[in-house]
């Protein structure tokens, strides 16, 4: 059973445009929702994280969006670069206690055009 | 500050023989997570440390797959027997308590 599914599979934009990725979760009791960014090569390097008790988080170009009643956030890459070209990964987890791990969705491979 | 090193980088054996992967973790990180991440999909969790327990190892395949974390610093993984789904890439991160998980390049294994 897939407790967080991402989508789109892949996304290709051009320089300057906005990349928009969404994740959907099934368990209502996840209250931290990180993103991962992986280059080909590397691990996983967290880029932004959001908690459920806000609706929005702004990172420089990087804003997650949450919607806590439809399950649902999502990261938006705005001024897209050819160097945000990467794999991106939302995850969930229940933090605290015995409970604190990521559950990851499939992954995201964004290509960005110059 | 150092982050997370994997080793081996690439590892290619044929099936049935063992191999181990070794991880240590950021000075200070007291919680190492070992993760599996298969071609296409996300990482998942095989085992988490705090210190030198092993507090969530419900996802490690115990038949083959076996762990240790002595003095609660580096960690080994271990495959024995390998068999061809076992190819994947598996990776090591460490945090502090409830921390942000960082993780490290990760080691290739195909298993022929």
């Amino acid at each position: 059973q897939q407790q967080v599914k991402q989508s789109p599979q892949s996304l290709i934009v051009q320089k300057g445009g906005i990349s928009i990725i969404n994740c959907a979760y099934e368990n209502t009791a996840f209250d931290y929702f990180p993103w991962y960014q992986q280059f080909p090569g590397k691990g996983p390097a967290l880029l932004i994280a959001i908690r459920p008790d806000v609706s929005e988080k702004k990172e420089g170009r990087f804003t997650i969006s949450f919607n806590k009643s439809a399950k649902q956030f999502s990261l938006h890459i705005m001024d897209s670069q050819p160097g945000d070209s990467a794999t991106y990964f939302c995850a969930a987890s229940l933090s605290g206690g015995s409970n604190y791990k990521l559950t990851f969705g499939k992954g995201t491979l964004l290509t960005v055009n110059p | 500050e150092a982050g997370v090193v994997q080793s081996p980088r690439y590892k290619i054996i044929e099936k049935k023989q063992p191999v181990a992967f070794w991880c240590n973790p950021i000075s200070g990180h007291n919680t190492l997570y070992w993760y599996r991440q298969n071609l296409g999909q996300g990482p998942e969790l095989l085992i988490r440390y705090e210190n030198e327990e092993a507090v969530d190892d419900s996802q490690l395949p115990k038949d083959r797959f076996s762990a240790e974390r002595l003095k609660g610093v580096d960690s080994t993984l271990k495959i024995q027997p390998a068999e061809l789904g076992d190819s994947a890439v598996y990776l090591c991160a460490s945090s502090l308590p409830q921390g942000t998980q960082y993780f490290g390049p990760g080691t290739r294994l195909t298993v022929l």
